[in-house]
């Protein structure tokens, strides 16, 4: 059973600093996604991760794959009140169709 | 173009009842996926449907039960309601067969909580 663990599971931080979420996953998979969600929203996309050593950037927010650790992780790069919100990683386990496994979540509060 | 949408918005119920979700995917999307997601949690996948059949299932008793329609939306059924059944709960749509990008769209979600 694929498992998706990420830590940590609360984080709050000061304006400016920087700082990185993990997420680690149990079995292979070929994407790994990044969402972010406000409260009482639904889901945003940030990222999909599709190969060993991606990295793609956006804003101050940045992601990265090694699927031969089976860990990704979200930076996050002089953070700003505006990134307060939850980030999920999410994994797909191909199984003839995909079925999309989400982590707990992490709660980022970034203080002013 | 329109993205994916769900009705109703919030949605209140006894235990014991019987509701239904609906989705609409995005505009040229033909797999919707459905997602329960209970406060202060990560969704969790209920089901996945293509070509108006189940595709994929997540660890959802019988009581939670999907259809799609030749138009592609999509309906999820949870009967004899428990108080646990409360939470949001997600539909997401995407192209099946878009490779080797899987991107899911999710819609706004509904409320359903059960007293």
């Amino acid at each position: 059973e694929l498992k998706v663990e990420q830590n940590p599971l609360f984080l709050s931080m000061q304006e400016g600093k920087n700082y990185t979420i993990y997420c680690n996953y149990s079995t292979t998979s070929d994407r790994l996604y990044w969402y972010r969600q406000d409260p009482g929203k639904s889901l945003e996309s940030l990222f999909v991760l599709l190969s060993n050593g991606a990295v793609k950037q956006e804003g101050r927010l940045m992601a990265s794959l090694d699927t031969k650790a089976r860990l990704s992780t979200l930076h996050i790069t002089a953070a700003v009140h505006d990134l307060s919100a939850t980030y999920f990683c999410a994994v797909d386990l191909n199984t003839g169709g995909f079925k999309t496994i989400f982590g707990a979540g992490t709660r980022l509060f970034v203080k002013a | 173009d329109a993205g994916v949408t769900q009705s109703p918005t919030h949605l209140i119920k006894t235990r014991g009842q019987q509701v239904t979700l609906r989705c609409s995917p995005k505009s040229g999307h033909d797999t919707v996926s459905w997602y329960q997601q209970a406060l202060g949690q990560g969704p969790q996948f209920i089901f996945q449907y293509y070509e108006e059949e189940e595709r994929q299932r997540g660890n959802f008793p019988d009581r939670f039960s999907g259809h799609q329609f030749p138009n592609y939306s999509s309906e999820l059924n949870v009967n004899a309601l428990l108080l646990g059944d409360s939470a949001l709960y997600l539909c997401a749509s995407s192209l099946k067969f878009v490779t080797p990008l899987h991107e899911q769209y999710f819609g706004p979600g509904t409320r359903l909580t059960v007293t």
